[in-house]
């Protein structure tokens, strides 16, 4: 089964800094999706970004970006500039594409994200 | 329009009652599914639909039961509630997996 381990229950940052969630993840697909989740208080679900696998490029979305390493399984969130609006939890997700999308997502246990004004 | 609809919001209920969950989207989606998030905010999938049939049944105990009239559709029935019920409740949908949307989610406080 697929495993998804976020090492950092809890980050802060000063506002208009850069900060980096760590996420790893366990899994003997070649070929899947990740996913970067914020969970605002509004505890709303909202999707940051998206990383395809076989892509080799990391994506990006505007202040958002990733650093994928398939090898070492890692993905990781880096966002920029950091603003109050990003105080949220962060949940890294996966999916696997063999189940041809009705296995859903596994998530980590989320990352608590404060920006210290 | 919201996407992915999930009515109530908040559920106060007592212990051995049933409730239900309801949920709609209008994305056209072909996958609905229902998490649940514990009291230290981990999410875990309980169901899925696809063209309404039950793809995963994770080890959820079987006083929970989705019902799915159709493809727009996905409810939660739980039957005999449980203090260890309580929980926030999130529907979603996708299409082949490839983009999730999430409902607002629904708090079950189960007293």
């Amino acid at each position: 089964a697929q495993t998804v381990t976020q090492s950092q229950p809890e980050m802060s940052v000063q506002e208009a800094e850069t900060v980096t969630l760590s996420c790893t993840y366990d899994t003997s697909e070649s070929d899947y999706y990740l996913f970067w989740y914020k969970q605002p208080p509004s505890r709303q679900m909202i999707l940051v970004i998206r990383q395809e696998a076989y892509k080799q490029q990391n994506a990006t979305e505007n202040r958002f970006s990733v650093n994928f390493q398939k090898a070492a399984k890692s993905f990781s969130l880096k966002i920029s500039d950091s603003q109050l609006g990003d105080a949220a939890m962060y949940f890294c997700a996966y999916r696997g594409l063999s189940g041809g999308g009705a296995d859903g997502l596994t998530f980590g246990k989320g990352t608590h994200l404060i920006i210290q004004p | 329009d919201t996407a992915v609809s999930q009515t109530p919001k908040y559920l106060v209920t007592q212990m051995g009652n049933d409730k239900s969950i309801k949920c709609e989207q209008n994305l056209g989606h072909d996958t609905m599914y229902w998490y649940k998030q514990d009291s230290k905010k981990f999410l875990k999938i309980m169901f899925s639909y696809n063209n309404k049939e039950l793809i995963i049944n994770e080890t959820v105990p079987n006083r929970f039961s989705p019902k799915s009239p159709d493809k727009a559709h996905l409810n939660l029935h739980i039957n005999s509630l449980e203090l260890g019920d309580s929980a926030v409740y999130f529907c979603a949908s996708s299409l082949r997996g490839y983009g999730y949307t999430f409902g607002s989610g629904t708090r079950l406080t189960v007293v």
